[in-house]
């Protein structure tokens, strides 16, 4: 199946810092997810983007399917940003004799703690 | 509009009992998942139904089991608990099957003693 591999694992910052978070897939995807996780075990979505780039705020996505990653930019970090960041894939791969369920595969995560 | 929500907030089992986690989607979402995540992972693929039929399972034992109602809402089994079930167990719906936002409701925590 398809492999997620998210860097760095642990991130630390001083707040006002900017920061980049990678993700690489191992497999053509139509769906790229970036959520944040927040202390409680809410999955927070950031952004759906399978391909192109997105902005929301302080943050915002990239991805290059052709290339296999998405990175993930936070500027001017609050520390409301800790927490730890998720990349989850649908891989184009999974075929109808499956169901063509839309199964999410997750990285491990970058976690990431903002010092004020 | 609500988002996804899910019961109970936690719950606490015995091994060898027996757990139904429930989970209703956004409303309008006919694509209802759900997900197992383990201390320090990332979340693992249980189930996905569509059209309350089942559309994908993961690499899970047959103690889990679930179903989808006709107002899309749905159910999580696990028979025969065991130690190991212990997890923040996830559901998460979406409008269409494939290719879409999929949104996360808060988890149910589940300890097994």
């Amino acid at each position: 199946g398809i492999q997620v591999e998210q860097s760095p694992p642990d991130l630390i910052l001083q707040e006002g810092a900017n920061s980049t978070l990678r993700c690489n897939f191992s497999d053509s995807v139509n769906n790229l997810q970036w959520f944040h996780q927040n202390p409680w075990g809410q999955l927070i979505n950031l952004f759906y983007i399978p391909s192109g780039t997105k902005q929301n705020g302080r943050l915002s996505a990239t991805t290059v399917a052709t290339e296999r990653y998405s990175l993930l930019y936070i500027s001017s970090s609050q520390t409301t940003d800790s927490g730890v960041y998720f990349c989850a894939v649908e891989s184009v791969g999974v075929a109808e004799t499956q169901g063509g369920s839309e199964k999410l595969v997750f990285g491990k995560g970058t976690k990431l703690t903002v010092n004020p | 509009d609500a988002g996804v929500t899910q019961s109970p907030t936690h719950l606490i089992k015995t091994r060898g009992q027996q757990v139904t986690l429930r989970c209703s989607p956004i409303s309008g979402h006919k694509s209802v998942s759900w997900y197992q995540q383990v201390l320090g992972q990332g979340p693992q693929f249980i189930f996905q139904y569509y059209e309350k039929e089942e559309r994908g399972r993961g690499n899970f034992p047959d103690r889990f089991s679930a179903r989808q109602f006709p107002n899309y809402s749905s159910e999580l089994n696990v028979n025969a608990l065991l130690l190991g079930d212990s997890a923040l167990y996830l559901c998460a719906s979406s409008l269409i099957r494939r290719a879409d936002t999929q949104y996360f409701g808060p988890g149910t925590r589940l300890t097994v003693l």
